[in-house]
């Protein structure tokens, strides 16, 4: 079974600060990891994700996510958040050994909001 | 943005009727993914289909029914509407090492 935690449904940050939105995962084998951002009203936009390599992954808009894998972590940060990174954001693993059903199971969601 | 479409993005219905929601990709990804998504926040896999004429529930049970008759065509149908359907439903496809692509949702309200 595989599973994603986002303790926070809320982060508050101003402009022109750093951001994080925490994500930690659990899966029976090695994770692929991905980041998702939902607009109001909109499906799901991808963000970025890990595969392999560099546990540092750079994405869409100025994100970045990195892996930990001691931590069973994937944070999402951003080093100046923009009033337009209001979203709800979505975490979401997949188990590498899953090469049949390839579903995602995602986190519930972390509400980021960015204050002038 | 993805080649993935659904419609329509919003359908009030009445209790009762039957409904299909249509989700469409251009792609020509494999998997196929049905999501519920309630109004706190959470995804949940409903239906997941591997290719053509095959198609699995998914973790969340559903009274929706689903057919893949095409690659592109991914269709998912409420017989009878009820208010607990009353949710926004996500499709999404993939390829083998791809991410997934999602449409824009349908919000579906049965009064």
């Amino acid at each position: 079974a595989q599973s994603v935690a986002q303790p926070e449904d809320q982060v508050n940050v101003a402009e022109g600060n750093p951001l994080t939105v925490k994500c930690t995962y659990s899966v029976s084998g090695n994770p692929y990891l991905f980041w998702y951002v939902q607009y109001p009203n909109r499906g799901l936009q991808f963000l970025l994700k890990y595969i392999t390599g560099d546990n540092l992954v750079k994405g869409s808009y100025g994100f970045e996510a990195e892996f930990n894998k001691s931590q069973t972590s994937f944070h999402l940060k951003k080093p100046s958040a923009l009033v337009s990174d209001s979203a709800l954001y979505f975490c979401a693993v997949r188990d590498v050994r899953d090469t049949g059903r390839r579903a995602l199971t995602f986190g519930s969601g972390t509400r980021l909001q960015v204050q002038p | 943005e993805a080649d993935i479409y659904q419609t329509p993005r919003y359908l009030v219905i009445g209790t009762g009727k039957k409904i299909t929601l249509e989700c469409s990709q251009t792609m020509g990804h494999d998997k196929m993914y049905w999501y519920q998504q309630d109004p706190g926040m959470e995804l949940h896999l409903i239906h997941y289909s591997y290719g053509v004429n095959s198609t699995e529930k998914g973790d969340l049970s559903s009274e929706s029914t689903v057919s893949r008759i095409r690659t592109e065509h991914f269709p998912l149908t409420l017989e009878s509407a009820r208010p607990s359907h009353t949710s926004q439903y996500l499709c999404a496809s993939s390829a083998a090492n791809t991410e997934a692509f999602f449409g824009q949702g349908t919000r579906l309200t049965v009064v």
